[in-house]
């Protein structure tokens, strides 16, 4: 059964920080893995896509890696703005490409200025 | 830009009764979706719905839910009687046909049972 895990679950920084978010994943079997941004009480924005063949994906100061083979992802957020500030999820699909998203817990992010 | 849309944004209702949730998917996406999450927890896939049927369903989805596409454009997710622990964000997605194969996700509806 596929887990997904984030760490950490919560992390604060000053604006203007560099900063990584950590995916794990249990099995490698993936189709494609999103990140998501989730505003308190609001929906899901999703952030980037990243196809099981693919390495990373870049938009913005967003840049998400894909290592499958050890089931890992990072989301990297450069210059971090408070408007940054929000919990973000990591969601994992597959095997199939019509299959479900299993998402993690989430990192709560909080940029202060 | 086409976006998921779900109705209503906030629905309080009673213990026992019965609730629709509605969602309109983006325009000629064929994969529907329903997700919740109850608060502080994650979200929950409950159930995927492909050319008029349910392609999976995971163990929350028991008896007391069905979902329908009544009219070609909407996608309804009923609860025939609802607990106390059937409180949370329910979440709609839709798919387009595709390679690239994103799940796009609507605002959700925030159920409260009481």
């Amino acid at each position: 059964k596929q887990e997904v895990t984030q760490i950490p679950a919560a992390l604060s920084v000053p604006e203007g920080e560099n900063l990584v978010l950590n995916c794990s994943f249990t099995d490698s079997a993936i189709y494609n893995l999103q990140w998501f941004r989730q505003d308190p009480g609001k929906g899901l924005t999703s952030l980037l896509l990243i196809q099981s063949s693919q390495r990373e994906q870049t938009s913005g100061r967003l840049n998400a890696s894909l290592d499958k083979s050890s089931g890992r992802s990072t989301l990297y957020i450069a210059a971090s703005q408070p408007g940054d500030s929000a919990t973000y999820l990591c969601a994992v699909k597959g095997p199939s490409n019509t299959g479900k998203l299993i998402f993690g817990q989430g990192t709560t992010l909080q940029v202060k200025p | 830009e086409p976006e998921v849309t779900q109705t209503p944004s906030h629905q309080v209702t009673q213990m026992g009764q019965e609730v629709i949730l509605r969602c309109v998917p983006i325009s000629n996406h064929l994969y529907f979706y329903w997700y919740r999450q109850i608060l502080g927890q994650k979200v929950e896939f409950l159930v995927s719905f492909y050319n008029n049927e349910i392609s999976e369903k995971s163990e929350i989805f028991d008896d007391q839910f069905s979902v329908e596409r009544p009219d070609g454009s909407n996608f309804t997710l009923k609860i025939r009687s609802t607990k106390l622990e059937d409180s949370a964000m329910y979440f709609c997605a839709s798919m387009p046909w595709g390679s690239y194969n994103e799940q796009f996700f609507g605002p959700g509806t925030r159920l409260t049972v009481l």
